[in-house]
C-alpha cells in the first residue's frame, strides 16, 4: 500500500459525458501528479500540482482539468469524453520535486468510456 | 519528448542477467526506475541524482551517465519476480515534472 488514495476504481460511462477522478496523496506529501496510461502503453504525464499551485503541465486535452485543493487532494475532470480516453489514470504524491524524491503511486482509476 | 528505452522487451531464464537502457536528449538531473506488473501500479526501484553515486540493492543497480544523458538497470541472476515492465522516469533542472520512458517489457521464465 504507497498510502496514495483513488477513487473511483473502476468506471464506466457513455462518450460525451463528464467524469471526476479523486486522489488523495500520502500525508505530508504536497506534490501530485496525473499520469494517463491507455492499453498497454506507457505513462503519459499529464499536469502537476505543488501545495495548490499548478507547477507542470505536460500534453493535458483542452477536455480536461485539474486542481489541488487546501486539504492537499486533487481531482481531475474529464469532459466531453471520447472512446479514445479509455485508460488506466494514476495519480501519484512526492514530498517534493521528482529532483528530490520518489514518487508514489496509487492503485489507479480505470476509466472505460462506450 | 519522452526517453527512449531498449530493448523494448527481453525474455530471460531464471538466473540470467538483464541491462535495460534509458537514453534522454535533454540534460537531466534524475532519474527514476519503476518496475509495473500488469493492470498494478508502478512500483519504485531508485531514483539516481546528478553528481551522485551508482545505486543498487540486491540484485539490482543503476548507473547515471550524466554527460551522455543515458542510465542502465542492470538486473543480476533474475528470478521471476522480476517480470514485469520497467520505466525509467527523467527530471530536468528547473522542472517538476517526471517523465516516464516507452517502456521495456521482461518476461523471467523458468
Amino acid at each position: 500500500d504507497s498510502g496514495v488514495t483513488q477513487t473511483p476504481k473502476h468506471l464506466i460511462t457513455a462518450t460525451g459525458q463528464r467524469v471526476t477522478l479523486r486522489c488523495s496523496p500520502r500525508s505530508g506529501d504536497l506534490s501530485v501528479y496525473w499520469y494517463q496510461q491507455s492499453l498497454d502503453q506507457g505513462l503519459q504525464f499529464l499536469i502537476q500540482y505543488y501545495n495548490g499551485e499548478e507547477r507542470a503541465k505536460g500534453n493535458i486535452l483542452e477536455r480536461f482539468s485539474a486542481q489541488q485543493f487546501p486539504d492537499l487532494h486533487s481531482e481531475l475532470n474529464l469532459s466531453s469524453l471520447e472512446l479514445g480516453d479509455s485508460a488506466l489514470y494514476f495519480c501519484a504524491s512526492s514530498v517534493g520535486t521528482p529532483n528530490t524524491g520518489e514518487l508514489f503511486f496509487g492503485e489507479g482509476s480505470r476509466l472505460t468510456v462506450l | 519528448q519522452q526517453p527512449v528505452q531498449s530493448p523494448q522487451a527481453v525474455i530471460l531464464r531464471e538466473g540470467e542477467d538483464a541491462v535495460i537502457n534509458c537514453s534522454s536528449s535533454k540534460a537531466l538531473y534524475s532519474v527514476h526506475w519503476y518496475r509495473q506488473k500488469h493492470g498494478e501500479a508502478p512500483v519504485f526501484l531508485m531514483i539516481l541524482l546528478k553528481g551522485g553515486e551508482q545505486k543498487g540493492h540486491d540484485k539490482i543497480s543503476a548507473s547515471f551517465n550524466e554527460k551522455k544523458q543515458q542510465s542502465s538497470l542492470y538486473l543480476t541472476a533474475s528470478q521471476l519476480s522480476y517480470s514485469g515492465t520497467y520505466f525509467c522516469g527523467t527530471g530536468t533542472w528547473g522542472n517538476e515534472k517526471l517523465t516516464f520512458g516507452t517502456g521495456t517489457r521482461l518476461t523471467i521464465i523458468p
